[in-house]
C-alpha cells in the first residue's frame, strides 16, 4: 500500500523560498501516476498547487504558476515542491498526493499534511 | 478561476439522506464527467470517497453516491451515521487551464 509523507521547515520568512519534500514508500514513482501537492488554509480552502509525472508532464495552477516548481527525484523516490517568494497568504497545510495518470483527474493518496507558516 | 459553489453546512438525523451540491459553470463541472468528492474528518487529511461524478473507490460504503446534472455536481449520503460527520469537498476539472479546482467546503452535522 502507498504511503507518502511530506517534510520541510514549519517556518519560512517571508520572501523566501518554500521547500517540501515528499518521501513515497509502497510505489515506485518512476512506474507511473502524476505526483502532486495541495494546500489548504482557513482563508484560501483547499487549494490544487499542481502535478507532475516521471515523464516529465506538469501541470500548475494558473494562480501560482509563476511561483511554483515540482520535481521528482526517482533515485530517492521522493518529490519536492518549492514556492518562491512566499507571502503570509501561503501558511497553510500542505499535503503531498497521487493522482492517476489516465486521465483520472482526483486525488488518489494522500500524504497526512505539514503545516508551513510564513513569519518574520 | 472561481472556488465551485458548496453550500457553508448541512446536517441530517441518524438513517436520514442528505444531499450535498457543488455549482460549477461549463468550463468545469458542465464540460467533462471529471468530479471528485473528499471527506475530511479534523485534523486529518481528505480522502476521496466518490471521483468521476459516481464512482466509488474500493472499500467507501454504497451509503455515498453521486451524480450530476449541468453545471451541478451532486453528493448522496443515505443512511446518515455519526462517523459520517465531517467536512465535504467536491473538485472538478477544468478544461481551460488544465487544472483542478476545489469547493469551498461543506460542514455536515449529524444531530
Amino acid at each position: 500500500q502507498v504511503q507518502l509523507q511530506e517534510s520541510g521547515p514549519g517556518l519560512v520568512k517571508p520572501a523566501e523560498t518554500l521547500s517540501l519534500t515528499c518521501a513515497v514508500s509502497g510505489y515506485s514513482i518512476s512506474s507511473g501516476y502524476y505526483w502532486g501537492w495541495l494546500r489548504q488554509s482557513p482563508v484560501k480552502g483547499l487549494e490544487w498547487i499542481g502535478i507532475m509525472s516521471q515523464s516529465g508532464y506538469a501541470y500548475y495552477n494558473p494562480s501560482l504558476k509563476s511561483r511554483v516548481t515540482i520535481s521528482l527525484d526517482t533515485s530517492k523516490n521522493q518529490f519536492s515542491l518549492k514556492v518562491n517568494s512566499v507571502t503570509d497568504t501561503d501558511t497553510a497545510v500542505y499535503y503531498c498526493a497521487r493522482q492517476p495518470a489516465n486521465g483520472e483527474w482526483y486525488l488518489q493518496e494522500w500524504g497526512q499534511g505539514i503545516l508551513v507558516s510564513v513569519s518574520s | 478561476q472561481s472556488a465551485l459553489t458548496q453550500p457553508a453546512s448541512v446536517s441530517g438525523s441518524p438513517g436520514q439522506s442528505i444531499t450535498i451540491s457543488c455549482t460549477g459553470t461549463s468550463n468545469d463541472v458542465g464540460s467533462y464527467n471529471r468530479v471528485s468528492w473528499y471527506q475530511q474528518h479534523p485534523g486529518k487529511a481528505p480522502k476521496v470517497i466518490i471521483y468521476e461524478v459516481s464512482k466509488r473507490p474500493s472499500g467507501v460504503s454504497n451509503r455515498f453516491s453521486g451524480s450530476k446534472s449541468g453545471n451541478t455536481a451532486s453528493l448522496t449520503i443515505s443512511g446518515l451515521q455519526a462517523e459520517d460527520e465531517g467536512d465535504y469537498y467536491c473538485s472538478s476539472y477544468v478544461h481551460s487551464t488544465t487544472s483542478l479546482l476545489f469547493g469551498g467546503g461543506t460542514k455536515l452535522t449529524v444531530l
